[in-house]
Parts: structure tokens; C-alpha cells; sequence
């Protein structure tokens, strides 16, 4: 089965700076990887995704980028404010079927006003 | 009430009770998902139902059983569970249709599982 490795497991920057988590996954035929944001006490939401026929995708201050030869992707988010603060989730899945999502451990992302 | 929703929201149980967990998706999806997230081990899945289909066990002892009795309704009935099947259990639900745009996963606020 699918293996998705997320670091750092914490993450604190101060307000204004840039933030990237990184994750790895196994599975070569994963296709699909969303990146999903929980808020201390609330459900996890999805943030940005992209699929393996791109390379980087970008939505205002978040960008995702993905190499499918090394098997990893990044999330980056510039101009950190500290509604940032929440965990981060990656996850893997193959866009087939009941679309199963396999999800790293999280990365607590700290943003120091 | 919209999106996802989970009852009850706390439950504590001691070991030889059985319960279950309600999970019901007002968006016309139809596919839904049972997470565990502890601290150890956050956002396992569980349990997939595609079409009311179960098609995904991943490897959840029997003490955990599922029932999806239509696509906007889904259960976890629980019975002689272990102090470390203590977590918070997340439902979720999404739509899946050819050339679907998003695949996202919509999660309900979960239910927060204590066994004595």
C-alpha cells in the first residue's frame, strides 16, 4: 500500500517569512495529492491539491510543487500570517475508484506574530 | 443542517459497552470514509463505501464494524473496544464522477472517543 512521509512534524516561523513542508510517497501510481489544513478543534480542510500531469500549482500566498521521478511534493506558503498556525496534512491517492487518501502525519505550523 | 455532520460529538465508553457512531453528508456525495486521528497515528483511514459499496477494510479489527445503509448515511457500531481505540473519528464524504474537477474530501467535525 501507499506510504506518505511528511517533515517537519513542527514548524514555527516568524510572521512575514515562508513555509514549506515537505512529503514522499511510495506508490509510483499515485496520481492525486491534496494537502488538507486543521485548525486546533476544527475539521480538516483541503487547501490546494494537484495532479501528476502538473508540476506546480499556485492559489494567492500557497503554491504545491511536485516531483514525480523523486516521488515528493512540497507545500509552500509565503507572507506566513498567524491564521496560518493549524497542522498540515499531505496525503496520496490514486484518482481511480473510491479515491482513498493516504495522509502523512501532519506538520504543526507555528507562525510567531 | 449542511455538510457533514457526526453524533454524538464526545462519547466515553467503557470496555464492554457497544455504541455506535452516526455520520450523515447533506451534499450529494456518494462516497464516504471513516478516519481514526490520535496523536500517534493522525488521519488513518479506516473504512471507504463507494455507491454504498464497502470497498476499502484497512485492516480495522472486528470490534469496528461499518454499516452504509444509503449514500447520505454512514455508521460505526462499536463493541468490546480497547483503551487504545481511544481517538478522535472522522467521517467524510465526497463525490466521485468521471472528469470530477476536485476530488476533495469533505469532513465532518468528528467524534471524540474515550474507552474506560
Amino acid at each position: 500500500g501507499e506510504n506518505v512521509e511528511q517533515h517537519p512534524s513542527t514548524l514555527s516561523v516568524q510572521e512575514g517569512d515562508s513555509a514549506v513542508i515537505k512529503c514522499t510517497y511510495s506508490d509510483s501510481a499515485s496520481n492525486y495529492f491534496p494537502w488538507y489544513k486543521q485548525e486546533l478543534g476544527k475539521r480538516p480542510q483541503l487547501i490546494i491539491d494537484i495532479r501528476s500531469n502538473v508540476g506546480e500549482k499556485k492559489d494567492q500566498r500557497i503554491a504545491v510543487t511536485l516531483n514525480k521521478t523523486a516521488k515528493h511534493f512540497s507545500l509552500h506558503i509565503t507572507e506566513t500570517q498567524p491564521e496560518d498556525s493549524a497542522v498540515y496534512f499531505c496525503a496520496a491517492s490514486k484518482e481511480t475508484g473510491a479515491n482513498n487518501l493516504f495522509f502523512g502525519t501532519g506538520t504543526r505550523l507555528t507562525v510567531i506574530p | 443542517e449542511t455538510g457533514v455532520t457526526q453524533t454524538p460529538r464526545h462519547l466515553v465508553m467503557g470496555m464492554t459497552n457497544k455504541k455506535s457512531l452516526k455520520c450523515e453528508q447533506h451534499l450529494g456525495h456518494n462516497a464516504m470514509y471513516w478516519y481514526k486521528q490520535s496523536a500517534k497515528k493522525p488521519l488513518e483511514l479506516m473504512f471507504v463505501y463507494n455507491f454504498k459499496e464497502q470497498t476499502e477494510n484497512n485492516s480495522v479489527p472486528s470490534r469496528f464494524s461499518p454499516e452504509c445503509p444509503n449514500s447520505s448515511h454512514l455508521f460505526l457500531h462499536l463493541h468490546t473496544l480497547q483503551p487504545e481505540d481511544s481517538a478522535l473519528y472522522l467521517c467524510a464524504s465526497s463525490l466521485l464522477a468521471g472528469g470530477s474537477l476536485t476530488r476533495e474530501q469533505f469532513f465532518g467535525p468528528g467524534t471524540r472517543l474515550t474507552v474506560l
